[in-house]
């Protein structure tokens, strides 16, 4: 059972807007930051979202990321094709020493 | 251009050992945090371990506390996880991935590479 929750799945059709919620804890989510990373299928895991709501340069701002308490939650607006994959959201847990402590992932499927 | 580039992964028995690199280029390597993540096939990303710039600070998760050494060469650019006593469980994608801020801000991954751990 991993540490923080997300939905194993989400859809939507094209430039609809979907959102991605991540629950964790006192120790992870509601004492560090919240990160996203977007997996598309066949590649490594890309930085999408960091520090809760910041966007890495090139990342469109259809994506954007929010954190309240001990969830987040990622929404992507204006939905494309090219979206549909895994995307996993990610904290530190100052829990047992020190870990990081990833979500199971959430599928999106672009219908 | 920042470049991490694994390698080592293979084939190996159960109980086996196995050391894998990270090549590091395109930045200041002494400066940053670098951890380990993998992906067992068709599931979700696990952090492993990770090692601060001067190896002072390591933390392992704790499926592999006590297996694998997570250690680094700063003046080879390097990155390394010793995995011993491997596990059918350990058959994954290990990807080497640079940490801005030390806790889990992956910035620049690696492409990975595959331990399969079968008899």
């Amino acid at each position: 059972q991993s540490v923080l929750t997300q939905p194993p799945s989400a859809s939507g059709t094209p430039g609809q807007r979907v959102t991605i919620s991540c629950s964790g804890s006192s120790s992870n989510i509601g004492g560090n930051y919240v990160y996203w990373y977007q997996q598309l299928p066949r590649t490594a895991p890309k930085l999408l979202i960091f520090r809760n709501n910041q966007r890495p340069s090139g990342v469109p701002d259809r994506f954007s990321g929010s954190k309240s308490g001990t969830s987040a939650s990622l929404a992507i607006s204006g939905l494309r094709s090219e979206d549909e994959g895994d995307y996993y959201c990610a904290s530190w847990d100052d829990s047992l020493g020190g870990r990081g402590v990833f979500g199971r992932g959430t599928k999106l499927t672009v219908l | 251009e920042v470049q991490l580039v694994e390698s080592g992964g293979g084939l190996v028995k159960p109980g086996g050992s196995l050391r894998l690199s990270c090549a590091a280029s395109g930045f200041t390597f002494n400066s940053y945090t670098m951890s380990w993540v993998r992906q067992a096939p068709g599931k979700g990303l696990e952090w492993v371990s990770s090692i601060s710039s001067n190896s002072y600070y390591i933390y392992y998760a704790d499926s592999v506390k006590g297996r694998f050494t997570i250690s680094r060469d700063n003046a080879k650019n390097s990155l390394y996880l010793q995995l011993n006593s491997l596990r059918a469980e350990d058959t994954a994608v290990y990807y080497c991935a640079r940490d801005v801020l030390a806790k889990i801000e992956f910035d620049y991954w690696g492409q990975g590479t595959l331990v399969t751990v079968s008899s």
